[in-house]
């Protein structure tokens, strides 16, 4: 069975500070896909990153980046100089064969980033 | 402009109607998908479809129904069936399985 896991519930930080938001899978395939999507207020989900199995570099985007390490499971997610619109609920899924295609989220992560 | 409409935005209810929650996509995807998300929760999919006129339960389906005659429609109909429905409700669509998901912006049902 396939599961997402996203252990820390809520999180807060202070402007300018660096936020990991940590993310764990679990999947028997061998070709997956991993995506995080953030939810800011307004409740729809906005897609960030789609990252395949095969490629295990990292990626930066701005002040996002992501840090995928199929030996540990896990595509944590950080986000530098944190800014208070990065406030939101961030939602890390997994996607592969053995769900159909379908996404399976995580619980989410409430990142509170305070002036 | 590209994207997908969800309406209405707010939507109330009485206990024992049914009521229909509308879901358009212009972006000529050919998946569409429904969600429900409970407060502070992660989201739940409800029904899938991956093309016209074929439609699949996802992990929730009791009480709900769907119907996908266009490729650009995906509306989810809530029955007096599901017993507790008050919840937000995405739409969402893709390319192909495994791309990516966009979504629409949502309908806060409440049952009253």
């Amino acid at each position: 069975a396939q599961k997402v896991t996203q252990a820390q519930t809520e999180i807060s930080v202070v402007e300018k500070e660096d936020v990991t938001l940590d993310c764990v899978y679990e999947t028997r395939d061998t070709t997956y896909y991993l995506f995080w999507y953030k939810q800011p207020p307004s409740g729809e989900l906005v897609f960030l990153i789609r990252r395949n199995s095969f490629d295990e570099q990292n990626e930066i985007s701005g002040r996002y980046s992501w840090n995928f390490q199929k030996s540990t499971s896990s595509f944590n997610f950080t986000i530098t100089a944190s800014q208070v619109v990065d406030s939101a609920v961030y939602f890390c899924a997994l996607s592969g064969m053995d769900s159909s295609y379908k996404l399976i989220f995580g619980s989410g992560t409430r990142l509170l980033v305070r002036p | 402009d590209g994207g997908i409409t969800q309406s209405p935005k707010y939507l109330f209810r009485k206990e024992g109607q049914n009521v229909t929650l509308s879901c358009e996509q212009n972006l000529n995807h050919d998946a569409m998908y429904w969600y429900r998300q409970d407060p502070g929760q992660g989201l739940r999919l409800i029904y899938y479809s991956q093309i016209v006129n074929d439609f699949q339960k996802g992990d929730i389906a009791e009480g709900y129904s769907v119907s996908r005659e266009k490729k650009e429609s995906f509306p989810l109909t809530v029955t007096s069936a599901q017993k507790n429905p008050t919840a937000f409700y995405l739409c969402a669509s893709s390319i192909v399985a495994y791309n990516e998901q966009f979504f629409g912006p949502g309908t806060r049902l409440t049952v009253l």
